[in-house]
C-alpha cells in the first residue's frame, strides 16, 4: 500500500518557467512533509519542508504547499534552471520521525 | 561543518556472506535512520537509532541489525548476504525531539552495495 504518491515519472521544463511536482497522501496522521532532490548514486538533498500545521513554506526558488483536506502536497520550482534537472522525492514523516517517500519525479530543465 | 558521512562508498560481496555498512552523523545531530534504495525505487525505512537504541523499525528481516555508539555514529550489518541486498543503502541524521516530533533528516552520500 503506496502511501505516498507521485504519480508522475518524469516532468520537462523549459528553462525560466515553473516546474510543479505533485505528491498525494493517503495517511492524515502525517505531521510533517519534506521535498528531497537526487542525483544517481547520491544520497538525496534536502530542499524544504513542511508542518502539517502550515499550508506553505518558501525558500527562495523553491515554495512548498500543503492541501490538507486534499492530502496533496506540490513543489514550485520559479525560475526553473537546468541545474535542477534531477530526480524529486516527497516524503512523509510520523511523529516516530520514519520517512516514507513517494517514486519520486524525474525533472527536466531544457536550456 | 561536516555532513553526513558514509564508509565505504562501494563494496562488492557474495552471497551468503555478512558485510558492515558505517556512518557518522552531522554535527549535532543524535538521531540515525538507514535507509535502502533499489535501483529505480525510492528509499525504503530500515530502522532508527536514538539514544543508542533501535526505535523503529521497516519492514526488513532479522538478517538486517544496527547498532549506535556513544558518539551517534552508527552500523548497519547485514548477514546472509542474498542477491535482492544489491542496493544503495543510506544513512540519514537529524536531531531526535523531546516527545518525538519530526525533524528533517539529513542524508550521506550512501554506500552501494553488490551482491554476487
Amino acid at each position: 500500500d503506496q502511501q505516498v504518491k507521485q504519480n508522475s515519472p518524469s516532468l520537462s521544463v523549459q528553462e525560466g518557467r515553473i516546474s510543479i511536482l505533485n505528491c498525494d497522501y493517503t495517511n492524515s496522521m502525517f505531521d510533517y512533509f519534506l521535498w528531497y532532490k537526487k542525483y544517481p548514486a547520491e544520497g538525496p538533498t534536502f530542499l524544504i519542508s513542511i508542518s502539517s500545521i502550515k499550508d506553505k513554506n518558501e525558500d527562495g526558488r523553491f515554495t512548498v504547499f500543503l492541501n490538507k483536506s486534499a492530502k496533496h502536497l506540490s513543489l514550485h520550482i520559479v525560475p526553473s534552471q537546468p541545474g535542477d534537472s534531477a530526480v524529486y522525492f516527497c516524503a512523509a514523516s510520523l511523529v516516530t520521525g520514519k520517512l516514507i517517500f513517494g517514486q519520486g519525479t524525474e525533472l527536466s530543465v531544457k536550456p | 561543518d561536516a555532513g553526513v558521512t558514509q564508509s565505504p562508498t562501494h563494496l562488492i560481496k557474495t552471497r551468503g556472506q555478512q558485510v558492515t555498512l558505517r556512518c557518522s552523523p552531522k554535527s549535532g545531530h543524535d538521531t540515525v535512520s538507514w535507509y535502502q534504495q533499489a535501483l529505480g525505487q525510492e528509499p525504503q525505512f530500515i530502522f532508527q537509532y536514538y539514544e543508542e537504541e533501535e526505535r523503529q523499525r521497516g519492514n526488513f528481516p532479522d538478517r538486517f541489525s544496527g547498532h549506535q555508539f556513544p558518539n551517534y555514529s552508527s552500523e548497519l550489518n547485514v548477514n546472509a548476504l542474498l542477491l535482492g541486498d544489491s542496493a544503495l543503502y543510506l544513512c540519514a541524521s537529524s536531531l531526535g525531539l523531546a516527545g518525538g516530533a519530526s525533524e528533517t533528516q539529513y542524508f550521506g552520500p550512501g554506500t552501494r552495495l553488490l551482491v554476487l
